[in-house]
């Protein structure tokens, strides 16, 4: 059984702050990893994915990933209140094309 | 591209019945997924399909339900008959190998309501 952990939530942060959204994984196997954006009522959206140690930026986001560690986050900067979500980690398992969900945190980014 | 098509959005039934719910995936898109959202156990992956073909349906939960993949364009999940418990967020979801990874694209989901 693949485990992935996220930080428990939920995560409620001022308008401007830093969020910062961390995850675990037992597959030594996962090669890419993979974040997600669900919003209430909706499906999941792809937000961004890395596969190389170290930092990966688009925009406000920054996702982060050890693999030593079996540890990857992701940081939104400058969080704004259409960033509440909540937000699904998601490691590709060594089995090809599958991706393992976390149960998510519930991010609130309040005015 | 149109994204991934679920149908129905909506889907309310008594216990007992068949439901069939129903997935157009993105076209060129090698893999499909069938997920399961509750609050209670979060998303869980049911099966999924590679060119086609079945790979992994150990998270199908029962005899009750099944899945198929007639063609690269359609799949359905069929669930019969069905359960109180059974009540959740279905989704779809394509995928295929690109730039060395397998980003998957979910579709809208299908919420059933069985009473």
């Amino acid at each position: 059984q693949k485990e992935v952990e996220q930080n428990s939530g939920p995560l409620s942060v001022p308008e401007g702050a830093i969020a910062s959204l961390n995850c675990t994984y037992s597959d030594r196997g996962s090669q890419s990893f993979f974040w997600y954006r669900q919003y209430s009522g909706k499906s999941p959206e792809l937000i961004m994915f890395i596969y190389s140690n170290g930092d990966k930026e688009d925009g406000r986001f920054t996702a982060q990933l050890n693999k030593a560690s079996q540890y990857v986050s992701l940081l939104i900067r400058d969080s704004q209140p259409s960033d509440s979500a909540t937000y699904l980690c998601a490691p590709e398992g060594s089995t090809l094309g599958r991706l393992y969900f976390g149960r998510g945190t519930q991010l609130t980014v309040w005015p | 591209d149109a994204g991934v098509i679920q149908s129905p959005r909506h889907e309310v039934t008594e216990m007992g019945q068949e439901v069939t719910l129903r997935c157009k995936p993105i076209s060129g898109h090698d893999y499909l997924f069938w997920y399961r959202q509750t609050m209670m156990r979060g998303l869980e992956l049911l099966i999924y399909f590679n060119n086609n073909v079945p790979i992994d349906d150990s998270g199908m939960p029962e005899d009750r339900f099944s899945a198929k993949m007639p063609n690269a364009s359609f799949s359905t999940l069929k669930i019969q008959p069905s359960e109180p418990r059974d009540s959740a967020v279905y989704f779809c979801a394509s995928s295929t190998r690109g730039g060395g990874s397998y980003e998957q694209y979910f579709g809208p989901g299908t919420r059933l309501t069985v009473t």
